[in-house]
């Protein structure tokens, strides 16, 4: 069975340092993963996902299959990337299921 | 487009009674998903919905809950005679096409609090 480990509950940094959320998996197959960002009081919404390979808001991250990890970056910390992020993955041809990880806080600090 | 909406928000149930949560996806989306988060957890998948059929109920436990997504209206996740661990934020999501093809899009979630 598929599983999502974020190891860190909170991530406290200071603005303007940079920023690296992790995110461990285990599965056999070949996976998509994806990151959610909830901001306070907010939903939770998409920020990126590994097969469009986009920098959104400055956050990038790369599936490396042999460490089986898709850790999010941020070269410099913005106050307003403070919010509770989640690392998701979605296991092969045809599924539907998200599988989240338990979510890290982040704390940006002025 | 007001996104996908839930309610009630927030929700008290005493145990034994009855809790009924919606859900209305956004305009034009057909298949809806709802998770389960229990405190200090990440969400987990409990059922897939399209329009008037149930695509996959394997997350959902096995007495007690239900869901529907009738043709006229929004989804409900019906949750009989609850209990303390059901207390739990719900969310649901939506999106056009399977989540594989498309972003889902969450709504707020509905805080259930089972006294």
């Amino acid at each position: 069975a598929q599983r999502v480990t974020q190891p860190e509950k909170l991530l406290s940094v200071f603005k303007g340092a940079p920023v690296e959320l992790k995110c461990n998996y285990s599965y056999s197959g070949s996976p998509e993963l994806f990151w959610y960002v909830q901001y306070s009081r907010q939903r939770l919404q998409l920020l990126l996902r590994h097969i469009s390979r986009e920098s959104i808001k400055g956050f990038t991250a790369d599936l490396n299959k042999g460490e089986t990890s898709f850790h999010l970056k941020k070269p410099f910390a913005q106050e307003e990337d403070s919010a509770m992020y989640y690392c998701a993955l979605l296991s092969g041809a045809g599924s539907y299921q998200l599988t989240f990880g338990k979510g890290t806080k982040l704390s940006v600090i002025p | 487009n007001a996104g996908v909406m839930q309610n009630p928000r927030h929700l008290v149930r005493r145990r034994g009674q009855e809790a009924r949560l919606r859900c209305s996806p956004m305009k034009g989306h057909s298949h809806v998903y709802w998770y389960r988060q229990l405190p200090e957890e990440g969400l987990k998948f409990m059922v897939y919905l399209q329009k008037e059929n149930i695509i996959d109920e394997s997350g959902m436990p096995k007495e007690r809950f239900s869901a529907e997504f009738p043709k006229e209206g929004p989804s409900i996740l019906r949750i009989q005679q609850v209990v303390r661990g059901d207390s739990a934020a719900y969310f649901c999501a939506s999106s056009p096409n399977g989540v594989r093809e498309t972003e889902a899009f969450f709504g707020q979630g509905t805080r259930l609090t089972v006294v």
